[in-house]
């Protein structure tokens, strides 16, 4: 199993300006992924971040619009920059999920912007 | 493309009785298919797993189903209980896939 911390929990925005979401595990992991979740809505992927490579974004997403970091085995972050009210979503972080293992989630990050 | 279909309205049950949730890919040929369930304000849970050989599994009060001829999961919940409210996902997924893709997700309510 996996435990994630992600942080912060839920922040308000000014549009324009940029969150960047921590996400922390406690154990050591190839991949970690990030999802959007806008209200109502399922989870969509925006992208695969690897230790020591460029993430690898799924389409309709853009690493100038979500620049992610991963600067070891534990920790990443996902940046929403230039944000508009159309970003105001959940933003969860998770690891795992390989073919046949389960997938592990942080709690998300509540993002609003106005 | 790939798609995966789920109930998209809600489903309302009273308590007790089976609760019967519906999941349907289209252009995928997945090996194994996964459950989820997702309380509000929460990030997904993994609740069962089934591969492509098993045509049933069982955990508790849950039923999966997998028929990869009708391209279709069924997931169940006997004797439904109020705090099985909650948003079900399901995941199909590849032999070599490593990144998980939800179905939109069924909101179920048990009333009590």
């Amino acid at each position: 199993s996996a435990v994630i911390s992600q942080k912060p929990s839920r922040d308000i925005c000014q549009r324009g300006t940029s969150l960047t979401i921590q996400c922390q595990v406690d154990s050591q992991v190839t991949m970690m992924f990030w999802y959007r979740q806008q209200p109502g809505q399922s989870l969509t992927l925006i992208a695969t971040a690897n230790q020591g490579s460029e993430a690898t974004y799924e389409s309709g997403f853009v690493i100038d619009k979500f620049p992610i970091s991963r600067p070891n085995l534990t920790f990443s972050t996902l940046t929403v920059s230039n944000m508009s009210p159309e970003d105001s979503s959940i933003y969860l972080c998770s690891v795992g999920g390989r073919a046949n293992t389960e997938a592990f989630f942080g709690q998300g990050t509540r993002l609003t912007v106005v | 493309s790939q798609k995966i279909e789920q109930n998209s309205e809600a489903l309302n049950i009273q308590e007790g009785k089976t609760a019967t949730l519906t999941c349907n890919y289209t252009n995928y040929s997945p090996a194994y298919l996964q459950w989820y369930r997702q309380d509000p304000g929460r990030g997904p849970v993994f609740l069962l797993l089934i591969r492509e050989n098993e045509k049933e599994k069982r955990k508790e009060r849950l039923k999966v189903t997998f028929d990869t001829t009708l391209k279709q999961s069924l997931f169940h919940i006997t004797a439904s209980q109020p705090a099985d409210s909650a948003t079900y996902l399901c995941a199909p997924l590849g032999t070599g896939g490593f990144k998980t893709i939800f179905g939109a997700g069924t909101r179920l309510f048990v009333k009590a």
